[in-house]
């Protein structure tokens, strides 16, 4: 009864390297959202996926991040060149296709990001 | 723009001292609310959705309420155990399903 997997729990990288980060969501959950939390601020909506599919980027900077959820394997949330400013926790919830037994969205342990 | 709003930011409370934590909301159309617990370090705990005012949920010795315009989240007689940062989220519908949330409430309970 696995719940939602990040790897890796941590990541250090220096400025302009790539991060890449990955998301298995719980067992039956089809529908994947990426959230990032900056220190002393809020969780902040970045991505919704369905397999192969992107649904919602609102929340996504328009440069240098990019997210996937293949058919097969983990979704990534992939950060370009990174900076000092993408230093965060990035989480990862799931939730199944249909709604029958709420909406909530369960949410993995994070992946916190340092940019040195 | 949809927004939450919960207060007070940390609470402080004695072992047995029961009080409540608040989230005030605007959303275009509310399709439900939702309460975590997050500890340091690690990711957010789901432990109740509410939907329509008037609507209330129990877990041990947490109630959550929700009005039209906010909902409370009711610890009764805490322990030190309890004490985490207690997240208000809302998703709005007729949209996507992204979760805007609050900034939390840090709750410290002293033996």
């Amino acid at each position: 009864n696995a719940g939602v997997m990040q790897n890796p729990r941590h990541l250090v990288r220096r400025r302009g390297q790539e991060a890449r980060l990955r998301c298995s969501p719980m067992k039956g959950h089809s529908h994947v959202y990426w959230y990032r939390q900056l220190p002393e601020e809020g969780l902040k909506f970045m991505v919704y996926l369905q397999k192969e599919n992107i649904i919602d980027e609102s929340g996504m900077p328009k440069e240098r991040f990019s997210a996937e959820f293949p058919k097969e394997g983990p979704s990534i949330l992939r950060i370009q060149q990174v900076v000092r400013g993408d230093s965060a926790a990035y989480f990862c919830a799931s939730s199944p296709a249909t709604a029958q037994g709420g909406y909530e969205q369960y949410f993995g342990p994070g992946t916190r990001l340092t940019v040195t | 723009e949809d927004q939450v709003t919960q207060s007070p930011e940390a609470l402080r409370l004695q072992e047995g001292e029961s009080s409540s934590l608040n989230c005030s909301y605007t959303v275009s159309g509310l399709r439900g609310l939702f309460w975590y617990r997050q500890d340091p370090g690690k990711g957010p705990e789901f432990l109740f959705t509410l939907y329509s005012a008037g609507e209330e949920k129990e877990k041990e010795r947490l109630k959550a309420t929700l009005t039209k315009k906010e909902s409370f989240l009711h610890i009764t007689a805490p322990k030190p155990e309890d004490s985490a940062t207690y997240l208000c989220a809302v998703q709005a519908t007729g949209g996507f399903q992204k979760l805007v949330f609050g900034t939390g409430t840090r709750l410290l309970v002293s033996p």
